[in-house]
């Protein structure tokens, strides 16, 4: 049971360039999200999805883009990398409905540092 | 979202109970309230969710007001391995959009 996997685990780009954070999840959740995390920091959530074809902005959109074709994968993808954007990324999925337990899960994080 | 406030740290030792206040003053009628813990390099993890009175698992227990403007969280006996940024949650259920506070740092001492 694999849970939430994003790759890579550490990333360096230069200014300007562009990437795409993967991040996919088996558990067959409707919802998934994209936080960044800032040292010393809480995270900021950047955009999230509640199902396939559906996303929506969250507190810091600017700069990111994502697309979720499939349940199972959200990717997140910087058009033009700046150094702001040098932060610890994470990836979460969770439950649309059904139980009342409504726990988000978490991937392990990608490491961005933008030179 | 309703906006929470918490301790930006604390301190304790092992054995010891350490309780964690979170205001929610705006808390929704709908809203549930949910902890989760960061280690360090990782990402949070789930503890514990609750609405109304007291909840408790394995980990941890969740005490919440009849008028829901607060909550705390009680850790028993805490160890070393206990040391984690702690944060408060106040959402309705069933929702992908969760804003994440600064945080309580916990550090635990030996």
């Amino acid at each position: 049971n694999a849970g939430v996997t994003q790759t890579p685990k550490f990333q360096v780009l230069k200014t300007g360039q562009s990437m795409t954070l993967q991040c996919a999840q088996d558990m067959n959740h409707e919802y998934m999200s994209w936080y960044r995390q800032d040292p010393g920091m809480g995270l900021r959530l950047i955009h999230y999805s509640v199902g396939a074809g559906i996303t929506d902005q969250g507190e810091v959109p600017n700069g990111y883009n994502v697309s979720r074709s499939t349940t199972e994968d959200f990717p997140l993808r910087l058009l033009s990398a700046a150094p702001s954007q040098t932060s610890v990324y994470f990836c979460a999925s969770s439950y649309r409905s059904g139980a009342l337990n409504t726990e988000a899960f978490f991937g392990q994080g990608t490491r961005l540092t933008v030179v | 979202l309703a906006k929470t406030t918490q301790p930006i740290s604390m301190d304790s030792y092992e054995g010891q109970e350490v309780n964690i206040t979170c205001s929610h003053n705006n808390i929704a009628t709908n809203d549930y309230i949910t902890w989760y813990q960061q280690f360090p390099s990782q990402g949070p993890r789930f503890i514990i969710q609750g609405y109304k009175t007291k909840v408790t698992n394995e980990v941890a227990s969740l005490f919440i007001p009849a008028d829901r403007k607060s909550s705390t969280l009680s850790l028993p006996r805490v160890s070393l391995s206990d040391t984690a940024v702690y944060y408060c949650l106040v959402a309705p259920p069933h929702t992908g959009k969760l804003i994440f506070g600064q945080g309580t740092t916990l550090q635990v001492k030996p």
